[in-house]
């Protein structure tokens, strides 16, 4: 079956320096792949979109990348800031109608 | 822009109870709307599917007849939870999406929904 993982621990970083976040998949060959921060009580917010022929993304603090052979994408956010702290979910798309989230990561950015 | 709402964010309702919730596109006109559940420390569970004027897609394992969804304009759909029973206390999000399968998916607010 379809399976998603993300680091089940929470990634505790000094504010500054780069967090990465990991998103593996197996039994899986998505089309694309989407990152997303939700924050306590609230619904996810979009941040970045991947295609599976682009190999990294940017926008701002954030980077993505995609690699198709490992199967995992990694989700970068330089400079932290205590305000990146969040749960950040991963959700590959095979079909491009449906979105199979993973369980998400907690990140906590200290000053 | 691709802002949703979600009305109401917190319910709390006595058990047999029926509860509707509404999810609105503000500023697009969505084709397709989603509706998922998270419980406490869990992932988004897809809930179903509803394109304008059809039938919503049930995931599987997703009673219809207890959540029924009913999306009547571009911009509104309503999902109505039945009969409410403490085990469907749950964290209720929508999604709404402007355009085909490959466009992104954006999300409301959510809704608390508490059955006593």
């Amino acid at each position: 079956s379809q399976k998603i993982e993300q680091n089940s621990e929470a990634l505790n970083i000094q504010e500054g320096k780069t967090a990465t976040l990991t998103c593996n998949y197996t039994n899986y060959s998505p089309a694309y792949l989407q990152w997303y921060r939700q924050d306590p009580g609230r619904g996810p917010v979009f941040l970045l979109l991947i295609r599976e022929n682009e190999k990294e993304k940017r926008k701002e603090r954030l980077k993505v990348t995609f690699d198709t052979t490992l199967k995992q994408s990694l989700f970068h956010i330089t400079a932290s800031q205590p305000a990146d702290s969040a749960t950040y979910l991963c959700a590959p798309s095979q079909d491009g109608n449906k979105l199979v989230f993973g369980a998400g990561t907690i990140l906590r950015v200290k000053s | 822009g691709a802002v949703v709402s979600q009305h109401p964010s917190w319910v709390i309702c006595k058990s047999g109870t029926s509860v509707k919730i509404e999810c609105r596109s503000l500023d697009f006109q969505a084709t397709t709307m989603f509706w998922y559940r998270q419980f406490p420390k869990q992932s988004l569970m897809l809930m179903a599917t509803s394109n304008e004027g059809s039938k919503a897609t049930y995931e599987q394992g997703v009673e219809k007849d207890k959540f029924l969804i009913n999306h009547a304009s571009l911009t509104l759909s309503t999902l109505t939870v039945t009969s409410a029973h403490p085990e469907d206390s749950s964290f209720y999000i929508c999604s709404a999406r402007r355009g085909g399968p490959w466009e992104t998916q954006y999300f409301g607010p959510g809704t608390r929904l508490l059955v006593l």
